[in-house]
């Protein structure tokens, strides 16, 4: 069973151009969340897709950040005309859609270590 | 989600039982006790997850207070590999499903 597969590992990007990270989620799961590690910081929860649908977008930065998780193929995380300040560890997981009431593990990405020169 | 509180570091020799405290006083009763940890460069792996019981998985065992307002994840045998940072997390089960990592425990291996 492959787990979340997150492309590029590592990215480098010039101020101003566009990155795009992908995830791909663990065959079956439906939801998917990014998350962003600053350097020495803790892990900050972005955005919440299912198939098609963005249901909790409340972490992400209103300009320049957009994510979705087509019908079919990853999900994109998308950062326009990137800055320093957007230099992070990008992690995705994914969990299988469950009942109200029920709890489950998230499997995480090996992450996109985003670095903007 | 609930918060918790984790003690930001422990030592532990190697080879010896390690156990991680967790204290959620404001749980709800349809909070999950989730943990987590993370190794130096890579994403958050699962550990192990609870309601009310007690839970063993081949990573950990989960004991958990009876009043549920504080849980200790327990590595019966730490090795150098569970050197890392050590999240507890408390998820709604009723409500939305995104998790809210804390700072964690640093957990340190000595050989």
């Amino acid at each position: 069973n492959a787990g979340v597969m997150q492309n590029p590992r590592h990215l480098v990007r010039r101020r101003g151009q566009e990155a795009r990270l992908r995830c791909s989620p663990v065959k079956g799961h439906s939801h998917v969340y990014w998350y962003r590690q600053l350097p020495e910081e803790g892990l900050k929860f972005m955005v919440y897709l299912q198939k098609e649908n963005i249901i909790d977008e409340s972490g992400m930065p209103k300009e320049r950040f957009s994510a979705e998780f087509p019908k079919e193929g990853p999900s994109i995380l998308r950062i326009q005309q990137v800055v320093r300040g957007d230099s992070a560890a990008y992690f995705c997981a994914s969990s299988p859609p469950g009942k109200v009431g029920q709890s489950y593990g998230y499997t995480f990405g090996s992450g996109t270590r985003l670095t903007v020169v | 989600d609930a918060k918790t509180t984790q003690p930001n570091s422990m030592e532990s020799n190697e080879e010896e039982p390690v156990h991680l405290p967790c204290n959620h006083s404001t749980i709800s009763g349809t909070d999950y006790i989730h943990w987590y940890r993370q190794l130096p460069s890579q994403g958050p792996e699962y550990v192990i997850h609870g309601l009310t019981s007690n839970v063993n998985n081949r990573m950990a065992s989960l004991a958990i207070a009876e009043d549920r307002k504080s849980s200790t994840l327990i590595l019966h045998r730490a090795t150098l590999r569970d050197a890392a940072v050590y999240y507890c997390i408390l998820r709604d089960g009723d409500a939305g499903n995104m998790l809210t990592f804390g700072g964690g425990t640093r957990l340190m291996v000595k050989p």
